[in-house]
């Protein structure tokens, strides 16, 4: 079946420091890759997206991903942290074929001030 | 542009009751998803609307979940009788277009439904 496997549920930084989410997802076909964020007391928001071209692809708010076809992965990256990126994380596949986003579980991200 | 409305957006009930959610959708857009969210894990899809018609309703629990798109705008979905481990936050996302391959989905704030 396919699957979205987030590797890291809970990440506790300090501000300025580097951040990277981990993302894989089984399925041998072509996807469209996600990242969403909800705040807290916030609805789910796009991040970024991958669909083709460049692999490394820049999102709002310093946030980066790169996609990996060949280790079916779709990291997160974020040089230095903010209080403000406190936040829950979700990492989501389409694949093509299905037109059905799948999500993995989720990474809950908090920054100490 | 508006987003997409959901309501309510909280709602507590027994056991065995029913319970009914309802999504507006962004303004033209033909997709329609309903995602259930336990906590601690991410969205799961229920059912998929294109247009007024279901595409995939496989993950949708029939027995008890109910869920229709009357004129291919408003949504809504329904809960007849309500078990414990439905308690979970209820999600409407709005697709423009299927090209590519599905695009940007966008999301509602959710209903948090609490069954006691």
């Amino acid at each position: 079946a396919q699957s979205v496997s987030q590797h890291n549920h809970h990440v506790i930084l300090s501000e300025a420091a580097s951040l990277e989410l981990g993302c894989n997802y089984s399925y041998g076909g072509t996807v469209n890759l996600f990242w969403y964020v909800q705040y807290p007391g916030q609805h789910l928001q796009l991040l970024l997206k991958y669909f083709s071209g460049d692999p490394l692809v820049k999102g709002i708010k310093g946030f980066e991903a790169e996609f990996i076809k060949s280790k079916f992965s779709f990291n997160l990256r974020k040089p230095s942290v903010q209080w403000s990126d406190t936040a829950e994380y979700f990492c989501a596949v389409i694949p093509v074929s299905s037109y059905k986003l799948i999500f993995g579980s989720g990474t809950r991200l908090l920054v100490r001030p | 542009e508006a987003g997409v409305a959901q309501s309510p957006r909280y709602k507590i009930i027994e056991k065995r009751q029913s319970v009914a959610f309802w999504c507006n959708p962004i303004s033209g857009h033909a997709t329609l998803y309903w995602y259930q969210q336990i906590l601690g894990q991410g969205p799961k899809l229920l059912i998929q609307f294109q247009n007024n018609g279901v595409v995939d309703d496989s993950q949708l629990p029939k027995d008890r979940f109910s869920a229709e798109r009357l004129k291919g705008v408003d949504s809504t979905l329904k809960i007849q009788p309500a078990k414990l481990e439905d308690s979970a936050v209820y999600l409407c996302a709005t697709l423009a277009s299927l090209a590519g391959g599905g695009g940007t989905q966008y999301f509602g704030p959710g209903t948090r439904l609490t069954v006691l």
